[in-house]
């Protein structure tokens, strides 16, 4: 069984900062991970993914994250936020397969300051 | 648009109604997934088809959930007698066949139980 712990529900940065959320998984198999924005009223974009290969991954709108397994973690950054990067994030883990899915966090609300 | 796409987009029932939402996946993706969201919580995985195979179902689907994909192309997902603890957006994606496949979202169906 996979589980994801995202830290933060809330984070603020002021416009122009670095934006960090931190997401850290649990897998028995190496997992395939994403990043996914939602918002409001609206389904979820896939921000970026890690399946194999290179650990930091780009994505688009300028975000990253970096797979470290020695850390079980796959934080989203940003160097500079934007106003409408103001959204839900969420980080989500595949154990492969597809067979059930992904297994999501339980969500990371930014806020950006003006 | 050649999205996922969900209908209705929102729909207000009665308690002990039924209702049933729609779910028209990308046209070549052979798998089709129903998510449920809560406010302030990330979307939980309820059933998974393979074309027209339901192959999984999370213990979240009770007896008054079901969901079909009779011809492995849209799906429903209807619930019968429905409670206010139904009340969430219904979420469907789709993805290819394969390990690390983007699992791409709809809009998402609002529920809201009176």
């Amino acid at each position: 069984a996979q589980s994801v712990t995202q830290l933060g529900s809330h984070v603020s940065v002021s416009e122009g900062a670095l934006v960090l959320l931190r997401c850290n998984y649990s897998s028995s198999v190496p997992p395939y991970l994403f990043w996914y924005v939602q918002y409001p009223n609206q389904g979820l974009q896939l921000l970026l993914k890690y399946t194999t290969g290179a650990t930091l991954v780009k994505g688009i709108n300028g975000f990253e994250a970096e797979f470290k397994k020695s850390e079980t973690s796959f934080h989203l950054t940003k160097p500079s936020a934007h106003m409408s990067d103001a959204a839900e994030y969420f980080c989500a883990v595949s154990a492969g397969g597809g067979a059930d899915g992904l297994t999501f966090g339980k969500g990371t609300h930014l806020i950006i300051q003006p | 648009d050649t999205g996922v796409s969900q209908d209705p987009r929102h729909k207000i029932t009665k308690r002990g109604q039924n209702v049933t939402f729609r779910c028209d996946p990308i046209s070549e993706h052979n798998r089709l997934y129903w998510y449920r969201q809560t406010l302030g919580q990330g979307p939980e995985f309820l059933t998974y088809f393979q074309n027209e195979a339901q192959l999984e179902k999370s213990r979240l689907l009770s007896d008054r959930f079901s969901a079909e994909r009779p011809k492995g192309s849209f799906s429903t997902l209807e619930i019968q007698r429905t409670e206010q603890g139904d009340s969430a957006m219904y979420l469907c994606a789709s993805s290819p066949t394969g390990t690390g496949n983007t699992i791409y979202f709809g809009e998402g169906s609002w529920l809201t139980v009176v």
